[in-house]
């Protein structure tokens, strides 16, 4: 199976940096990915870490480190929209199938 | 842009009635899944379809549900007799061939049971 850990929540003001964690645990790893949810709508697709390293995209990038089945999404530049919950998931086979954690609730403050 | 689409938004059914989720999942995706979320919680797997069988189930997707991609283009989700404990947001999702690790949601289902 797979478990993941992620903060809770995490808040910030405008602007700022935040970075939030995930550590996982899985029978087999195929790629660490991100997903932003804003009040229970559709999940929507953030990054896709597949090798180490760090992967950039516009305000946000991802890390992740197989060795230590560690990632972390990266959130620059703070903006009120970016208010919402941050999922990481775990892609444990070649198929599509992700774990997800519980999920970061990030609040944005002005 | 192609786009899973869901329906209904919304359904609220009585415990033990019959519910049946549908989805249009985007044409050329390979895989095929149903996720669910209870209000305030994580979003937990249910199954995987793919060459329209299932290829593996959680320990969730018990007797009381199944799911059908009949037609090549909808993809449902049946839960035979509904309980309490059913009542979450349900999320079809589709991906492949690109290995870009996507999965692409739909908006997804609100199911209330009373």
């Amino acid at each position: 199976g797979q478990s993941l850990e992620q903060p809770s929540e995490v808040t910030a003001v405008e602007g700022a940096i935040v970075q939030i964690n995930c550590t996982y645990q899985t029978s087999g790893f195929y790629g660490l990915s991100w997903y932003q949810q804003h009040d229970g709508g559709a999940p929507t697709f953030l990054s896709y870490n597949a090798l180490d390293g760090l992967e950039e995209t516009g305000r946000f990038s991802s890390f992740l480190s197989r060795s230590d089945s560690y990632g972390y999404l990266l959130l620059q530049e703070l903006q009120m929209k970016d208010s919402a919950s941050y999922f990481c998931a775990v892609r444990p086979s070649n198929d599509y199938k992700l774990s997800f954690g519980a999920g970061t609730t990030v609040t944005v403050r002005a | 842009e192609p786009e899973v689409t869901q329906t209904p938004s919304h359904q609220v059914t009585q415990m033990g009635q019959e519910v049946i989720l549908r989805c249009v999942p985007i044409s050329n995706h390979l895989y095929f899944y149903w996720y669910r979320q209870i209000l305030g919680q994580k979003v937990e797997f249910l199954v995987s379809f793919y060459n329209n069988e299932i290829s593996e189930k959680s320990e969730i997707f018990d007797d009381q549900f199944s799911v059908e991609r009949p037609d090549g283009s909808n993809f449902t989700l049946k839960i035979r007799s509904t309980k309490l404990e059913d009542s979450a947001m349900y999320f079809c999702a589709g991906g492949g061939p690109a290995n870009t690790g996507e999965l692409f949601f739909g908006e997804g289902s609100r199911l209330t049971v009373l």
